[in-house]
Protein backbone atom coordinates (compact mmCIF):
# COMPACT_ATOMS: atom_id res chain seq x y z
CA UNK A 1 0.00 0.00 0.00
CA UNK A 2 0.84 3.40 -0.25
CA UNK A 3 3.28 5.38 2.18
CA UNK A 4 4.06 9.05 3.00
CA UNK A 5 7.66 9.54 2.50
CA UNK A 6 9.19 10.87 6.51
CA UNK A 7 12.58 13.09 6.89
CA UNK A 8 14.77 12.44 8.63
CA UNK A 9 14.85 8.42 8.64
CA UNK A 10 16.45 8.64 12.33
CA UNK A 11 17.39 11.63 14.44
CA UNK A 12 20.14 12.07 17.84
CA UNK A 13 20.39 14.84 19.75
CA UNK A 14 21.26 16.64 22.63
CA UNK A 15 18.53 17.25 25.47
CA UNK A 16 17.32 20.49 25.27
CA UNK A 17 17.53 20.72 21.36
CA UNK A 18 14.90 21.27 19.40
CA UNK A 19 13.70 18.89 16.83
CA UNK A 20 11.96 19.33 12.95
CA UNK A 21 10.90 16.30 10.67
CA UNK A 22 8.44 16.59 7.92
CA UNK A 23 6.21 14.25 6.02
CA UNK A 24 5.29 14.33 2.46
CA UNK A 25 2.67 13.28 -0.44
CA UNK A 26 2.21 12.95 -4.09
CA UNK A 27 -1.51 12.95 -3.56
CA UNK A 28 -3.58 15.43 -1.20
CA UNK A 29 -4.93 14.54 2.03
CA UNK A 30 -7.61 16.38 4.13
CA UNK A 31 -6.42 15.38 7.27
CA UNK A 32 -2.99 15.11 9.13
CA UNK A 33 -2.34 13.70 12.00
CA UNK A 34 0.86 12.77 14.21
CA UNK A 35 1.44 9.87 16.09
CA UNK A 36 4.37 8.55 18.90
CA UNK A 37 5.20 5.00 19.12
CA UNK A 38 7.40 3.57 21.55
CA UNK A 39 8.45 0.40 21.84
CA UNK A 40 6.12 -2.61 22.12
CA UNK A 41 3.28 -0.30 22.42
CA UNK A 42 0.45 1.24 20.18
CA UNK A 43 0.55 5.32 18.48
CA UNK A 44 -0.63 7.59 20.60
CA UNK A 45 -2.14 10.46 18.90
CA UNK A 46 -0.18 13.91 19.77
CA UNK A 47 -1.55 16.21 17.15
CA UNK A 48 -4.30 16.46 14.49
CA UNK A 49 -4.54 19.10 11.98
CA UNK A 50 -8.05 19.18 9.86
CA UNK A 51 -7.73 22.23 7.64
CA UNK A 52 -4.70 24.00 4.76
CA UNK A 53 -2.26 25.92 6.82
CA UNK A 54 -3.32 25.24 10.23
CA UNK A 55 -0.75 25.41 12.77
CA UNK A 56 -1.48 23.45 16.15
CA UNK A 57 -0.01 23.05 19.30
CA UNK A 58 0.50 20.55 22.10
CA UNK A 59 2.70 21.75 24.89
CA UNK A 60 6.24 21.59 23.51
CA UNK A 61 5.01 19.88 20.29
CA UNK A 62 3.98 22.03 17.06
CA UNK A 63 2.77 20.85 13.39
CA UNK A 64 1.35 22.17 10.72
CA UNK A 65 -1.06 21.33 7.79
CA UNK A 66 0.89 22.57 4.72
CA UNK A 67 -0.71 25.22 2.66
CA UNK A 68 -0.63 22.34 -0.81
CA UNK A 69 -2.64 19.43 1.61
CA UNK A 70 0.56 17.09 0.51
CA UNK A 71 2.76 17.74 3.41
CA UNK A 72 3.01 18.50 7.13
CA UNK A 73 5.61 19.39 9.83
CA UNK A 74 6.20 18.57 13.23
CA UNK A 75 8.31 20.79 15.61
CA UNK A 76 9.37 19.38 18.76
CA UNK A 77 11.37 22.34 21.30
CA UNK A 78 13.59 21.67 23.73
CA UNK A 79 13.48 17.91 23.92
CA UNK A 80 13.72 15.79 26.83
CA UNK A 81 14.44 11.75 27.25
CA UNK A 82 10.94 10.93 27.00
CA UNK A 83 10.85 12.23 24.08
CA UNK A 84 12.44 9.72 22.58
CA UNK A 85 10.69 6.98 20.61
CA UNK A 86 8.93 7.23 16.61
CA UNK A 87 6.93 9.43 15.14
CA UNK A 88 4.60 8.65 12.80
CA UNK A 89 2.54 10.81 10.44
CA UNK A 90 -0.72 9.68 8.70
CA UNK A 91 -2.73 10.99 6.24
CA UNK A 92 -6.53 10.89 5.73
CA UNK A 93 -7.92 11.80 2.20
CA UNK A 94 -11.55 11.48 2.51
CA UNK A 95 -11.96 13.03 5.96
CA UNK A 96 -12.37 11.60 9.64
CA UNK A 97 -14.17 8.64 8.32
CA UNK A 98 -11.56 7.22 6.06
CA UNK A 99 -8.56 5.43 6.61
CA UNK A 100 -5.39 6.16 7.34
CA UNK A 101 -2.33 6.21 5.15
CA UNK A 102 1.26 5.98 7.19
CA UNK A 103 4.27 7.70 6.66
CA UNK A 104 7.54 5.93 7.28
CA UNK A 105 7.94 7.04 10.50
CA UNK A 106 10.88 9.12 12.12
CA UNK A 107 13.23 7.54 14.72
CA UNK A 108 14.07 10.20 17.96
CA UNK A 109 16.88 9.49 20.47
CA UNK A 110 17.45 12.26 23.26
CA UNK A 111 20.83 12.15 24.39
CA UNK A 112 21.59 13.52 27.82
CA UNK B 1 -11.14 8.69 27.91
CA UNK B 2 -10.95 7.03 24.04
CA UNK B 3 -8.70 4.29 25.55
CA UNK B 4 -8.64 0.91 23.17
CA UNK B 5 -7.45 -2.35 24.32
CA UNK B 6 -6.05 -5.32 22.93
CA UNK B 7 -5.97 -8.98 24.15
CA UNK B 8 -3.94 -10.91 24.28
CA UNK B 9 -0.87 -8.29 24.47
CA UNK B 10 1.64 -11.39 23.15
CA UNK B 11 0.89 -14.97 21.80
CA UNK B 12 3.02 -17.63 20.75
CA UNK B 13 1.51 -20.93 18.91
CA UNK B 14 2.73 -23.80 16.57
CA UNK B 15 2.25 -23.83 12.87
CA UNK B 16 -1.09 -24.45 11.71
CA UNK B 17 -2.85 -23.02 14.94
CA UNK B 18 -5.70 -20.74 14.84
CA UNK B 19 -4.94 -17.23 16.97
CA UNK B 20 -8.19 -14.65 18.13
CA UNK B 21 -7.26 -11.21 18.96
CA UNK B 22 -10.04 -8.41 20.41
CA UNK B 23 -9.68 -4.93 20.31
CA UNK B 24 -12.25 -3.31 22.45
CA UNK B 25 -12.61 0.75 22.65
CA UNK B 26 -13.72 0.91 26.55
CA UNK B 27 -15.12 4.50 26.89
CA UNK B 28 -16.28 5.11 23.57
CA UNK B 29 -18.48 3.47 20.55
CA UNK B 30 -16.65 2.47 17.42
CA UNK B 31 -18.44 1.61 14.17
CA UNK B 32 -15.85 1.42 12.56
CA UNK B 33 -12.03 -0.09 14.29
CA UNK B 34 -9.22 -1.03 11.88
CA UNK B 35 -6.16 -3.88 12.31
CA UNK B 36 -3.36 -3.26 11.04
CA UNK B 37 -0.03 -5.07 11.04
CA UNK B 38 3.68 -3.83 11.63
CA UNK B 39 6.99 -5.90 10.89
CA UNK B 40 10.43 -4.66 12.78
CA UNK B 41 11.69 -1.03 12.39
CA UNK B 42 8.67 -0.47 9.75
CA UNK B 43 5.67 1.66 9.35
CA UNK B 44 1.85 0.40 9.91
CA UNK B 45 0.35 -1.38 7.34
CA UNK B 46 -3.38 -1.32 7.26
CA UNK B 47 -4.84 -5.02 6.55
CA UNK B 48 -8.57 -4.22 6.78
CA UNK B 49 -11.25 -2.08 8.03
CA UNK B 50 -13.42 -3.31 10.29
CA UNK B 51 -17.74 -2.34 10.30
CA UNK B 52 -19.59 -3.16 13.23
CA UNK B 53 -22.74 -5.85 11.22
CA UNK B 54 -21.15 -6.16 7.64
CA UNK B 55 -18.27 -7.55 6.26
CA UNK B 56 -14.96 -6.31 6.76
CA UNK B 57 -13.11 -4.54 3.77
CA UNK B 58 -9.78 -5.80 3.43
CA UNK B 59 -7.34 -3.89 1.52
CA UNK B 60 -5.23 -5.18 -1.49
CA UNK B 61 -2.79 -8.39 -0.99
CA UNK B 62 -4.65 -9.77 2.69
CA UNK B 63 -6.47 -12.78 2.34
CA UNK B 64 -9.75 -12.22 3.98
CA UNK B 65 -9.80 -15.98 4.39
CA UNK B 66 -7.00 -16.26 6.79
CA UNK B 67 -7.11 -13.13 8.54
CA UNK B 68 -11.03 -13.34 9.83
CA UNK B 69 -12.76 -10.09 10.87
CA UNK B 70 -15.53 -10.26 13.16
CA UNK B 71 -16.97 -6.47 14.39
CA UNK B 72 -20.11 -7.72 16.74
CA UNK B 73 -20.39 -4.94 18.57
CA UNK B 74 -19.87 -1.49 18.35
CA UNK B 75 -16.79 -1.98 21.24
CA UNK B 76 -15.87 -4.88 20.15
CA UNK B 77 -13.42 -6.50 17.32
CA UNK B 78 -11.80 -9.85 16.37
CA UNK B 79 -9.16 -10.63 14.50
CA UNK B 80 -8.61 -14.60 13.99
CA UNK B 81 -5.33 -16.04 11.98
CA UNK B 82 -6.06 -18.73 10.56
CA UNK B 83 -3.76 -22.05 10.15
CA UNK B 84 -0.96 -19.36 11.31
CA UNK B 85 2.50 -20.03 9.71
CA UNK B 86 6.33 -18.10 10.71
CA UNK B 87 5.66 -15.53 7.96
CA UNK B 88 2.76 -14.48 10.42
CA UNK B 89 4.92 -13.56 13.26
CA UNK B 90 4.15 -9.63 13.25
CA UNK B 91 2.74 -6.80 15.60
CA UNK B 92 -0.46 -6.30 15.08
CA UNK B 93 -2.27 -3.09 16.45
CA UNK B 94 -6.15 -2.36 16.02
CA UNK B 95 -7.65 1.46 15.91
CA UNK B 96 -11.01 2.56 16.86
CA UNK B 97 -12.54 5.55 15.28
CA UNK B 98 -14.59 7.23 17.98
CA UNK B 99 -18.34 7.85 16.42
CA UNK B 100 -18.79 11.16 17.74
CA UNK B 101 -17.12 14.04 17.43
CA UNK B 102 -14.49 14.52 14.86
CA UNK B 103 -13.86 10.53 14.50
CA UNK B 104 -10.19 10.26 15.85
CA UNK B 105 -8.97 7.22 15.21
CA UNK B 106 -7.03 5.93 18.76
CA UNK B 107 -4.81 2.54 18.85
CA UNK B 108 -4.46 -0.61 20.79
CA UNK B 109 -1.14 -1.12 22.72
CA UNK B 110 -1.05 -4.42 19.97
CA UNK B 111 -0.45 -8.10 20.19
CA UNK B 112 3.04 -9.54 19.12
CA UNK B 113 2.47 -12.55 17.41
CA UNK B 114 5.01 -15.34 16.94
CA UNK B 115 4.38 -18.33 15.15
CA UNK B 116 6.85 -21.44 15.25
Amino acid sequence: GQQLNQSPQSMFIQEGEDVSMNCTSSSIFNTWLWYKQEPGEGPVLLIALYKAGELTSNGRLTAQFGITRKDSFLNISASIPSDVGIYFCAGQLGGTASKLTFGTGTRLQVTL
Amino acid sequence: GAVVSQHPSWVICKSGTSVKIECRSLDFQATTMFWYRQFPKQSLMLMATSNEGSKATYEQGVEKDKFLINHASLTLSTLTVTSAHPEDSSFYICSARRDRGRGEQFFGPGTRLTVL
